[in-house]
């Protein structure tokens, strides 16, 4: 079952940062947070995943609340092929077998 | 660097029929995950495969079934096709041994239509 909670849809305009939350209020200890993307149907893409501090890559930025219960995905400059839906995740580990239990997804929509 | 490849990319079947959907994962990895996406919903897993066993299983019934191969390639078999197994199947690869960054690296797919 999805453990994590996205609003359905957001919109941004290009070149503007877009900040995607994510609530996950019943997530354990040893648990990752994970953020894919999905574009047209194609297989997901790995954004960038975090346990307890912020992380930034050359995609996205992570910001993870102290209490770990929700977190936030930046795009800092989205770009029209930003458009996508964009998943929130927590990763169940269990004695070194891991799978991705995504949720419903944000549809970020970003306009011109 | 070839990433994950499946095969077919497109298939059409009737229902009570039976189907094989194949993945490469990507290389030098050694576990291959499935997942089924539902139009409008996000993917669900299916099971994973390791050393060429059933590691972990989502809820899905026994007509889904697998298989990995000693070259670390999979195989998804679905029997008996009802309407609702159409989907896009997901395969995704990781390497198990990198618990601490364990990416799953997805490949493009197979869309399933059971008429």
């Amino acid at each position: 079952d999805a453990k994590t909670t996205q609003p359905p849809s957001m919109d941004c305009a290009e070149g503007r940062a877009a900040n995607l939350p994510c609530n996950h209020s019943t997530i354990s200890g040893n648990e990752y947070v994970y953020w894919y993307r999905q574009i047209h149907s194609q297989g997901p893409q790995y954004i960038i995943h975090g346990l307890k501090n912020n992380e930034t890559n050359e995609m996205a930025s992570l910001i993870i609340t102290e209490d770990r219960k929700s977190s936030t995905l930046i795009l800092p400059h989205a770009t029209l092929r930003d458009t996508a839906v964009y998943y929130c995740i927590v990763r169940v580990e269990k004695t070194g077998f891991q799978k991705l239990v995504f949720g419903t997804g944000t549809r970020l929509l970003v306009s011109p | 660097d070839a990433g994950v490849t499946q095969s077919p990319t497109h298939l059409i079947k009737t229902r009570g029929q039976q189907v094989t959907l194949r993945c490469s994962p990507k290389s030098g990895h050694d576990t291959v995950s499935w997942y089924q996406q539902a139009l409008g919903q996000g993917p669900q897993f299916i099971f994973q495969y390791y050393e060429e066993e059933e590691r972990q299983r989502g809820n899905f019934p026994d007509r889904f079934s697998g298989h990995q191969f000693p070259n670390y390639s999979s195989e998804l078999n679905v029997n008996a096709l009802w309407l609702g197994d159409s989907a896009l199947y997901l395969c995704a690869s990781s390497l198990a041994l990198d618990s601490s960054y364990n990416e799953q690296f997805f490949g493009p797919g197979t869309r399933l239509t059971v008429l």
